[in-house]
């Protein structure tokens, strides 16, 4: 089945830019969904279709994906980015959602 | 605003039955599928199957099949997931969703649930 690879962290310090990454076979095919997962909290959208960024979600946090691996890009971190971010594409082998492994952001 | 509210905490017994909810405002339920994520303690987000409440059409994640159901109550804009043996196993959070259906390869989801948490122990 199609595997979706994540670092298991990050880490940067406040004011930088942190890069997490999402690797898988032909994912430059696939459109990629990022979501963001603070400590004790229910995840939170924040791209959607590679780059596509829901109302509410600071332009701080930007999708690329130019290849193989697509990437989320917080710019400017802040303390409160510190969380769990998972990305999630289509497994086109067995025709379902399928999430990355999650990569934990911490900030410095 | 769009809401999805889900039932409390539940502490079960392995064997025991359980149905947990999701009860959705500030859209129309009948026109957006509905899904319910786990997590399993420590560990990463896995979709279970998702329910077009307008007529209860279900899609589950194979790994999941037969050992839950999901259906729902238009009447009510609730969305439900049912165990009819819990196992030990079953022990984690699960999250109801809004899932955004952008063509049948390009779903996401969009509004999450806070979670319930589903303790199973002897």
């Amino acid at each position: 089945s199609y595997v979706v690879t994540q670092e298991p962290s990050v880490s940067v310090a406040p004011g930088q830019t942190a890069t997490i990454r999402c690797g898988g076979n032909n994912i430059e095919t696939k459109s990629v969904h990022w979501y963001q997962q603070k400590p004790g909290q229910a995840p939170v959208l924040v791209v959607h279709d590679d780059t596509d960024r829901p109302s509410g979600i600071p332009e701080r946090f930007s999708g690329v994906k130019s290849g193989d691996p697509a990437t989320l890009t917080i710019r400017r971190v802040e303390a409160g980015d510190e969380a769990d971010y998972y990305c999630q594409v289509w497994d086109s082998d067995n025709g379902q959602p399928i999430f990355g492994g999650g990569t934990t952001l911490t900030v410095l | 605003e769009v809401q999805l509210v889900q039932s409390g905490a539940e502490v079960k017994k392995p064997g025991e039955s359980l149905k947990i909810s999701c009860q959705v405002s500030g859209y129309v339920f009948t026109a957006y599928w509905t899904g319910w994520v786990r997590q399993m303690p420590g560990k990463g987000l896995e979709w279970m199957g998702i329910i077009f409440p307008r007529d209860s059409e279900t899609q589950y994640n194979p790994s999941f099949q037969g050992q839950v159901t999901i259906s729902a109550d238009k009447s009510i804009a609730t969305a439900y997931l049912q165990w009819d043996s819990l196992k030990a196993s079953d022990t984690a959070i699960y999250y109801c969703v809004r899932v955004i259906r952008r063509h049948l390869s390009n779903w996401y989801f969009d509004i999450w649930g806070r979670g319930t948490l589903v303790s199973v122990s002897s």
